[in-house]
């Protein structure tokens, strides 16, 4: 059965760092989409990606953060200047499939 | 808008007692409802999911879940309880835009299953 996969599977990185996520879709999949999960909260929306452009995206999505299909197979999120509050479990999904996420650290 | 509400945030169950875990929505239109699970320190697996057909829906390792209108209810069921069972359960609705769609979560029911 295909799976989405998403690497780094763990990421510690310092305050005002940039941190680039990783996912591999499924390969015949239009649309992606990338979830957080702030430890112990729910799942949040973060934004959705369809024929290489965002097609909604959540309040929390700001200029901080951006996403882009670099060479049709990689689905990035990049996080320009990391927040401590951006530490969650960061999940990318091609449509209703989820990979086993990234738990991203800022210190 | 749309939400889903999970009625209890810890169920605990004996192994091989049946499994209820509960979901009430709110919706303008007729939802789409799935169930995911997730496992410590695992990503989100697809149980089941409602999608407008059958009402009673059959998902993988033995769980369903029940579509009732009249309670906008689509609480998650399993017979008997496994030890391997233990997990995180989320409520999600769907809301399709037209060319994506945007999965709501609700905050999620851990299932403890004891011997």
């Amino acid at each position: 059965e295909p799976e989405v996969t998403q690497t780094p599977s763990h990421q510690v990185t310092q305050m005002g760092q940039e941190v680039i996520l990783r996912c591999v879709p499924i390969s015949n999949h239009l649309y992606f989409y990338w979830y957080r999960q702030i430890l112990g909260q729910k799942v949040e929306f973060l934004v959705s990606f369809y024929n290489n452009e965002i097609s909604e995206k959540s309040e929390i999505f700001d200029d901080q953060f951006s996403v882009e299909r670099p060479d049709g197979s990689n689905f990035t999120l990049k996080i320009r200047s990391t927040k401590l509050e951006d530490s969650a479990m960061y999940f990318c999904a091609s449509e209703r499939y989820f990979g086993p996420g990234t738990r991203l650290l800022v210190l | 808008a749309q939400s889903v509400t999970q009625l209890d945030s810890h169920v605990s169950v004996s192994e091989g007692t049946p499994v209820l875990l509960r979901c009430n929505y709110s919706s303008s239109y007729s939802p789409s409802l799935f169930w995911y699970v997730q496992h410590p320190n695992k990503g989100l697996q697809l149980l089941l999911k409602y999608t407008s057909a059958a009402t009673l829906v059959k998902g993988i390792n033995g769980f369903e879940a029940e579509f009732k209108k009249s309670e906008t209810s689509f609480h998650l069921t399993k017979p008997s309880a496994h030890m391997s069972d233990a997990a995180e359960y989320f409520c999600v609705v769907i809301r399709n835009t037209g060319t994506a769609s945007k999965l709501t979560f609700g905050t999620g029911t851990r299932l403890q299953v004891t011997l």
